[in-house]
């Protein structure tokens, strides 16, 4: 079980979108569609935001979107708010029932 | 409305050992797959265990070595940690998450706001 890959910094200005990106190999983000997003503010627990892989839970706004391309798996944040300068992780179902997050990126907003 | 409160957490010395609890409400515990996750400080996200809802299926990760231990009770809708030969950097923030589903589901949905293991002498 080796972490999934995240740079660890993103960046944008208020309404401009930004990617952050998950990579990891074809045992987990690769070969599943369950991959996750999680939202962090300092000194909160996470909160989930996508899904399997571009699923939305109930009020997460349309904002966030996530997608897949072989072992690399993406979250976008359009129109970027204020609000959306936290950090997040990506986590990847890695079969033989164990699970992997990515190590994190900061996004800051401009 | 979902609620994981976790409890337990404190001091321990290293060899030593914890038992983290997690109150569960809000939702019918015995549908639902539940896991541990935890945090060092600063750092990120790391899974540590799952159960799933019928508690006949359980996972560690890897790096664990046999030294925790997962269980749940549905009477009590509570789910537990035994933490033994802990270790520095087993200290961490640990959380508490449910599922999305009975067995292992695909996401972490709902998480507690967890509790703190310093491992110091």
């Amino acid at each position: 079980q080796s972490a999934l890959t995240q740079s660890p910094s993103a960046s944008g200005s208020p309404g401009q979108s930004v990617t952050i990106s998950c990579t990891g190999t074809s045992s987990d983000v690769g070969g599943y569609n369950f991959v996750s997003w999680y939202q962090q503010y300092p000194g909160k627990a996470p909160k989930l935001i996508i899904y399997e892989v571009t699923k939305r839970p109930s009020g997460v706004p349309d904002r966030f979107s996530g997608s897949k391309s072989d072992s690399t798996a993406s979250l976008t944040v359009s129109g970027l708010q204020a609000d959306d300068e936290a950090d997040y992780y990506c986590a990847s179902y890695a079969g033989s029932n164990k699970w992997v997050f990515g190590g994190g990126t900061k996004l800051t907003v401009l | 409305e979902v609620q994981l409160v976790e409890s337990g957490g404190g001091l321990a010395q290293p060899g030593g050992s914890l038992r983290l609890s997690c109150a569960a409400s809000g939702f019918t515990f015995d549908k639902y797959a539940m896991h541990w996750v935890r945090q060092r400080p600063g750092e990120g996200l790391e899974w540590v265990s799952g159960i799933n809802s019928r508690s006949d299926n359980i996972a560690y990760a890897d790096s664990l070595r046999g030294r925790f231990t997962i269980s749940r009770d549905t009477g009590k809708s509570s789910l537990y940690l035994q933490m033994n030969s802990l270790r520095p950097d087993d200290a961490a923030f640990y959380y508490c998450v449910r599922g999305d589903g009975a067995d292992w589901g695909t996401s972490f949905q709902y998480w507690g706001q967890g509790t703190l293991v310093t491992v110091s002498s």
